[in-house]
């Protein structure tokens, strides 16, 4: 089983549609992030969470809103999605070092 | 201007070319310094990091830093078609209580044809 687990791996939702992304992960790292990627803009962090009652915004928040189950899961929520955030979304651990982030293999997410 | 910079490309090399990516960041505070690959519709992997300046080798692949440019590259001798991807530079530096914050580049595309 991969490190790194997000669910569902591809999702076609429609616009005002409220959507989920779950990941979970078996490294036993404090510290998940969810990150979304667009062709040209690169890869920019929305929220990120250091530990089960931390949570901290990154810098596109606004639109999402995420929610910290326990050590292994972080949940990415679109309470009302639009068009323009469709784009791959991913999860990411880390222990809190100075590098070494595992990604998971990424949600592919289309709001028509 | 943003504090990574990596040219997007696309990059197009034959087989066995000698290829050469490269990012130029302005925050003096990076210390550490990765580089990731990420094939299509999978999720970015470290493939190597260094903290000083100078070089690093793992086999095909060799990081390179000069801080006082504030400039790194990776080098890939004798590119392989299965070297095609996408790669990211990443730094880290000192964000409080003795964590530490990633900032990508925005990536490269490499296709190495056979």
């Amino acid at each position: 089983d991969a490190d790194v687990t997000q669910t569902p791996r591809n999702r076609i939702t429609k616009t005002g549609k409220r959507i989920m992304l779950e990941c979970s992960q078996t490294k036993g790292h404090d510290r998940m992030y969810w990150y979304r990627q667009d062709p040209g803009l690169g890869l920019r962090l929305i929220y990120y969470s250091f530990d089960v009652k931390d949570i901290n915004k990154g810098e596109i928040s606004d639109g999402y809103s995420v929610s910290r189950q326990a050590q292994a899961k972080f949940s990415l929520s679109l309470e009302s999605a639009i068009p323009n955030q469709t784009a791959l979304y991913f999860c990411a651990t880390s222990t809190g070092s100075n590098y070494g982030y595992t990604f998971g293999s990424g949600t592919r997410l289309t709001v028509v | 201007q943003k504090e990574v910079e990596q040219d997007p490309g696309p990059l197009s090399v034959p087989e066995g070319a000698i290829v050469s990516l490269n990012c130029t960041y302005s925050n003096s505070a990076f210390q550490y310094f990765m580089w990731y690959r990420q094939y299509s519709r999978k999720g970015p992997e470290l493939l190597m990091y260094t903290y000083s300046s100078g070089n690093k080798e793992d086999g095909r692949f060799t990081a390179q830093v000069d801080k006082s440019s504030k400039y790194i590259s990776l080098f890939i001798r004798d590119s392989q078609p299965s070297d095609s991807a996408t790669y990211l530079c990443a730094m880290s530096a000192p964000s409080g209580a003795g964590s530490y914050q990633l900032t990508f580049g925005k990536g490269t595309k490499l296709s190495v044809i056979p």
